[in-house]
């Protein structure tokens, strides 16, 4: 079981907008910035989002963070096949005293 | 641009240890916190533990403190993991990531990724 929690999967068809959610608590998502990274099949993650809802350089801005309370969401707009992959949200956690992540979300472009 | 350069796939026996390898290049090393990160197979990011690579100050997951052991050798700017009596559910790919800045805690996040080591553990 994972600290956080995502949903196992998603979907959505060309141009859509869909949104992946992340639940935690007072000791992760509450009091720390939540960071959301993309792995395509077979690839090491890849930054997407940071600090809740910067962008590195480079990711299309059709991708956005969120965070309110204890929760964090990452919406994707004019979804594109090559946005199928796993999501995955992570923050610090002050009880654990370490990173934890979601345990992914795996996205499917119908 | 920096990039992380992880050793080869390794096969090992139960019981034994397995030593991965991350070496940074193009950055400044020193100025950097490093983190590993395990994938088993078909499942999600579990986070091992870290190192600030000035300081050689190893942090680790409570699952995996005593049994792990994390270094930086800041004179080849390498990282290593170590992980001892093995077993088959230590099979994964394990990636070692770069951190924001010089620590490994909360306003650092994981920004540069190795391309991952799979480690097979098997009798």
């Amino acid at each position: 079981q994972s600290v956080l929690t995502q949903p196992p999967s998603a979907s959505g068809t060309p141009g859509q907008r869909v949104t992946i959610s992340c639940s935690g608590s007072s000791s992760n998502i509450g009091s720390k910035t939540v960071n959301w990274y993309q792995q395509l099949p077979g690839t090491a993650p890849k930054l997407l989002i940071y600090s809740n809802d910067q962008r590195p350089s480079g990711v299309p801005d059709r991708f956005s963070g969120s965070k309110s309370g204890t929760s964090a969401s990452l919406a994707i707009s004019g979804l594109q096949s090559e946005d199928e992959a796993d999501y995955y949200c992570a923050t610090w956690d002050d009880s654990l005293n370490g990173w934890v992540f979601g345990g992914g979300t795996k996205l499917t472009v119908l | 641009q920096v990039q992380l350069v992880q050793s080869g796939a390794e096969v090992k026996k139960p019981g034994s240890s397995v030593k991965v390898s991350c070496r940074a290049s193009g950055g400044i090393f020193n100025s950097y916190a490093i983190s590993w990160v395990r994938q088993a197979p078909g499942q999600g990011l579990e986070w091992m533990g870290g190192i600030i690579a000035i300081f050689n100050t190893p942090k680790y997951a409570p699952k995996f403190q005593g049994r792990v052991t994390i270094t930086a050798d800041k004179s080849t700017t390498t990282a290593y993991m170590e992980v001892r009596s093995l077993r088959s559910e230590d099979t994964a790919v394990y990636f070692c990531a770069r951190h924001s800045g010089y620590s490994y805690t909360s306003d650092f996040y994981m920004d540069v990724w190795g391309k991952g080591t799979t480690v097979t553990v098997s009798s």
